[in-house]
């Protein structure tokens, strides 16, 4: 929040679609993370970059994808390979270093 | 995998007591984190405790940790309605790949 955009807020994904959501970010940051929240659970790290070209999958990326062509931007792909993809997705950045994350608002995808 | 294991999954108490969550985790860390989600919403940094510090206070936050028994608090002190929220414990084991969150206390207070 507060300088992490994260759209659209709400997004229908029909099967066999790829959906793109967006995390645009001004704090100049270096590291952003994409998590998962199913009801009732924590957060699990789908992929993270701490560099501008450069991003690491985390515990289930398996399909989804990312890009990081800019600072400011670390858009998340969920394909149709993702076979349950309906989840609350929250976008994270922060220095990287032995301090808090920022998160933004989150997108809820629904496949219908 | 989860590294932090939030107890109880759920509390309610009324408005004006205190509320205590608690946190377990595995391995190592750099820091331990708190953070809050009203529902549907992001997630909010609350208060971040190193390895080396035993206790840390914010407002009417007050967090501790036991390196020794892998294991965190957070107390709540004179609850408020707005208090109602899950919070989450989120570890930091130095790594690239950030923070691992446990599941979370949902955290009721009853007007």
């Amino acid at each position: 929040d507060g300088g992490i955009t994260q759209s659209p807020k709400y997004l229908f994904r029909k099967e066999g679609q790829n959906v793109t959501l967006s995390c645009e970010q001004n704090l100049n940051h270096d590291a952003m993370y994409w998590y998962r929240q199913d009801p009732g659970q924590g957060l699990r790290l789908i992929y993270y970059s701490q560099i501008v070209n450069d991003f690491q999958k985390g515990d289930i990326a398996e399909g989804y994808s990312v890009s990081r062509e800019k600072k400011e931007s670390f858009p998340l792909t969920v394909t149709s390979a993702q076979k349950n993809p309906t989840a609350f997705y929250l976008c994270a950045v922060s220095t990287g270093g032995d301090t808090e994350a920022f998160f933004g608002q989150g997108t809820r995808l629904t496949v219908v | 995998s989860q590294q932090g294991e939030e107890d109880p999954q759920a509390l309610s108490i009324q408005e004006g007591e205190n509320a205590t969550m608690n946190c377990s985790y595995k391995t190592s860390i750099n820091n331990l984190q708190w953070y809050r989600q009203n529902s549907g919403r992001g997630l909010v940094h609350l208060i971040l405790i190193r390895s080396n510090e035993r206790e840390k206070h914010s407002g009417r936050l007050r967090v501790t940790l036991d390196t020794s028994k892998k294991s965190s608090s957070l107390l709540i002190t004179a609850s408020r309605a707005a208090d109602t929220a899950s919070y989450f414990c989120a570890t930091d084991a130095g790594g690239a790949d950030g923070l691992t969150f446990g599941k979370g206390t949902h955290l009721i207070i009853q007007p």
